[in-house]
């Protein structure tokens, strides 16, 4: 599985913007770039994805290297329920056994303090 | 839209005893995975089921975990006997495709295991 590499932990002021790094220079041509969040007590919730170009929604934007080894997600105004653990994921596709299927393997992520 | 459903919220048990879980996701939703995720970790996947059958489970402690989804919609994972390296929190996620494009997790179940 191909492997992200993300910060620790950052931190923000309330209504300014964040920018979260993510590292994954092993990235294979078919892997798309997911982002989840989760919470405190809650399970991870879906933020956005992408493969090549840059992606926003009403969530957050995604900024895709132009090499693909490196993204970016922004969230243009942080507030206190923006404080959670963001993963990186890169959405692997595995065949086996006369199957395909899309598989996400989550590694540590960020966690994101917002101070009020 | 009703979300994923899990069962119970929190479970206690001692070391030696079986424990199950019981999920129903999101309806319509194809693909089922349940996932483990030890304080300060990440989810780890256990295994990924389509329909009703298992696509992988490469990661299950089969000697231990089991895990079965009837009918292609409700799934149970089975812990038999526990051990103290499973307390965790048990993660069901289910999404439309089997590309996992969009995964809808549950709140989980906290086990602890004394």
């Amino acid at each position: 599985d191909a492997k992200t590499t993300q910060p620790n932990s950052m931190e923000s002021n309330e209504e300014e913007p964040v920018h979260l790094p993510c590292n994954h220079s092993t990235i294979s041509g078919t892997d798309y770039i997911h982002w989840y969040r989760q919470l405190p007590s809650q399970g991870p919730e879906y933020v956005i994805h992408g493969l090549t170009s840059n992606v926003n929604n009403r969530m957050a934007s995604l900024a895709i290297a132009e090499d693909r080894k490196s993204s970016t997600l922004i969230l243009h105004r942080a507030t206190l329920r923006d404080a959670a653990v963001y993963y990186c994921i890169l959405r692997g596709w595995v065949n086996a056994g006369g199957t395909s299927y899309g598989k996400l393997t989550f590694g540590q992520g960020t966690i994101l303090t917002v101070h009020p | 839209e009703a979300g994923v459903a899990q069962s119970p919220r929190y479970k206690i048990i001692e070391k030696r005893q079986s424990v199950a879980f019981w999920c129903n996701p999101i309806s319509g939703h194809a693909t089922l995975y349940w996932y483990q995720q030890i304080l300060g970790q990440g989810p780890k996947l256990l295994i990924q089921f389509q329909n009703n059958g298992v696509v992988d489970d490469s990661q299950l402690p089969k000697d231990r975990f089991s895990a079965e989804r009837l009918k292609g919609v409700d799934s149970t994972l089975k812990i038999q006997p526990a051990k103290l390296e499973d307390s965790a929190v048990y993660l069901c996620a289910s999404s439309q495709y089997q590309g996992g494009e969009k995964l809808f997790f549950g709140s989980g179940t906290q086990l602890s295991v004394l």
